[in-house]
């Protein structure tokens, strides 16, 4: 099993400028869901779904959509890019409570 | 919602001697905690965790408390190696979303 991937692992992009962040499992895993992690905040919540065709909104929604059309994948799509969204971003997904997180995206918003 | 606080932000130990961290949380329906460690560059990776039928867990080096009617938890590291060195987070889990604590960078000493 590859476990969780995320593409890219790296993005410069330029302020209002939109992106799709990629998450896929392979563990056959109901629930994903987004976090960002920024120095001395720990890791919040942007958005979750527990199963195909259900999401919802965590602690830091705004600016972000998702969508979950099949259980593999959860995309996460920065609408108009801002330098606050400068961040690492970690899609996770879980079974039973245990919560496996993929590498990572380092976004930088200019 | 879920509020999980932690400390210390920072901690740094003789290599050999044992490592505290704890955190508290809000919503007594909460039901799973657990810690992960996340090494610089890399994504978080799950180390121990414990649910709220539980007092107590341990796995080598590393344990876990839960005091319920206290609502805190923590995570003790005994004989700790310089490996041991990162940034720990708690989380809590209600209604299946895990709210982390804002982490803890600790640093063993040799």
């Amino acid at each position: 099993n590859a476990g969780v991937t995320q593409t890219p692992k790296f993005q410069v992009l330029k302020t209002g400028q939109s992106m799709t962040l990629q998450c896929a499992q392979d563990m056959n895993h109901e629930y994903m869901s987004w976090y960002r992690q920024d120095p001395g905040m720990g890791l919040r919540l942007i958005h979750y779904s527990v199963g195909a065709g259900i999401t919802d909104q965590g602690e830091v929604p705004n600016g972000y959509n998702v969508s979950r059309s099949t259980t593999e994948d959860f995309p996460l799509r920065l609408l108009s890019a801002a330098p606050s969204q400068t961040s690492v971003y970690f899609c996770a997904s879980k079974t039973r409570g245990t919560q496996y997180f993929g590498p990572g995206t380092r976004l930088l918003v200019l | 919602g879920e509020n999980v606080e932690q400390h210390p932000s920072t901690l740094s130990v003789q290599e050999g001697d044992s490592a505290v961290i704890k955190c508290t949380y809000s919503d007594s329906a909460s039901n799973y905690f657990p810690w992960y460690k996340q090494e610089l560059g890399k994504r978080p990776q799950l180390i121990i965790d414990i649910r709220s039928n539980v007092g107590e867990k341990k796995d080598q080096r590393i344990a876990v408390t839960l005091n319920k009617t206290a609502k805190h938890f923590s995570l003790h590291i005994t004989e700790t190696q310089p490996e041991d060195s990162a940034v720990y987070f708690c989380a809590a889990t209600s209604n299946e979303k895990l709210t982390f604590g804002t982490g803890t960078r600790l640093t063993i000493i040799p």
